[in-house]
C-alpha cells in the first residue's frame, strides 16, 4: 500500500516557469518532510512541515501542509535549472522511528 | 552539519558474494538506517537501528542482516548477493524519535551484482 501519492510522477519546464507538485495521502502524518536528491546523491532535506495549515518559504520554493495533515504541496517560483532533482515528500506518524516516502517527482528545468 | 559517509560510492560484485556496505555518522545520532532506492518503487526500508546493538526489520528485509557495534557505525550485509539486489543503497541517520524527524542521508552505494 502506497501511503503517500506524489504528482506529478515526471515534470519538464523551461526556466522561468512555475510549477508546483503534490503529496496526498488518506492517513493522518505527524509531520512531513520534503527533500530533493540530485543525481547519484543521497537525498537533502528541505523543510519540515508539522502543523496543520502551515506554509515555508525557502526562497523561491513554499511549502503548505494541509489544515488535515494529510496533504502537501510544494511550489517554485521562476524555476532555473539548478531545481532540477527528484522531490521526495515522507511523512512521519506518531513517535514511529520510521518515515513513509512517496515515490518522487522528478523535475527537469530546462534552460 | 550532520555528515553521513558511506564506504564505497559504487561496487561491482559477483553472484554469492558476502557484501559489506558501511555507514557512518559524525553526529551521535541514535537512529540509523537502511534504505535502496529502485526506479519506480521509491526508497524502500530494509533495516533500522534506535540505538546500539538494536536492530528491527524493515520493509524488505530478505536476504540483508545488519550489524550496529558502534553508535556511530551501522553495517548492511548482503549474505549472498544475487542480480536482484543491484540497486542504490542509501543510509540514514536521525538524532532521536522524540521530536526531529529529520533524516540525513549519506551519498548512496550503487551496487551491480554481475
Amino acid at each position: 500500500t502506497q501511503l503517500l501519492e506524489q504528482s506529478p510522477q515526471f515534470l519538464s519546464i523551461q526556466e522561468g516557469e512555475n510549477l508546483t507538485v503534490y503529496c496526498n495521502s488518506s492517513s493522518v502524518f505527524s509531520s512531513l518532510q520534503w527533500y530533493r536528491q540530485e543525481p547519484g546523491e543521497g537525498p537533502v532535506l528541505l523543510v519540515t512541515v508539522v502543523t496543520g495549515g502551515e506554509v515555508k518559504k525557502l526562497k523561491r520554493l513554499t511549502f503548505q501542509f494541509g489544515d488535515a495533515r494529510k496533504d502537501s504541496s510544494l511550489h517554485i517560483t521562476a524555476a532555473q535549472p539548478g531545481d532540477t532533482g527528484l522531490y521526495l515528500c515522507a511523512g512521519a506518524r506518531g513517535s514511529n522511528y520510521k518515515l513513509t516516502f512517496g515515490k518522487g517527482t522528478l523535475l527537469t528545468v530546462n534552460p | 552539519d550532520v555528515k553521513v559517509t558511506q564506504s564505497s560510492r559504487y561496487l561491482v560484485k559477483r553472484t554469492g558474494e558476502k557484501v559489506f556496505l558501511e555507514c557512518v555518522q559524525d553526529m551521535d545520532h541514535e537512529n540509523m538506517f537502511w534504505y535502496r532506492q529502485d526506479p519506480g518503487l521509491g526508497l524502500r526500508l530494509i533495516y533500522f537501528s534506535y540505538d546500539v546493538k538494536m536492530k528491527e526489520k524493515g520493509d524488505i528485509p530478505e536476504g540483508y542482516s545488519v550489524s550496529r557495534e558502534k553508535k556511530e557505525r551501522f553495517s548492511l550485509i548482503l549474505e549472498s548477493a544475487s542480480t536482484n539486489q543491484t540497486s542504490m543503497y542509501l543510509c540514514a541517520s536521525r538524532l532521536a524519535p522524540q521530536g526531529s524527524y529529520e533524516q540525513y542521508f549519506g551519498p548512496g552505494t550503487r551496487l551491480t551484482v554481475t
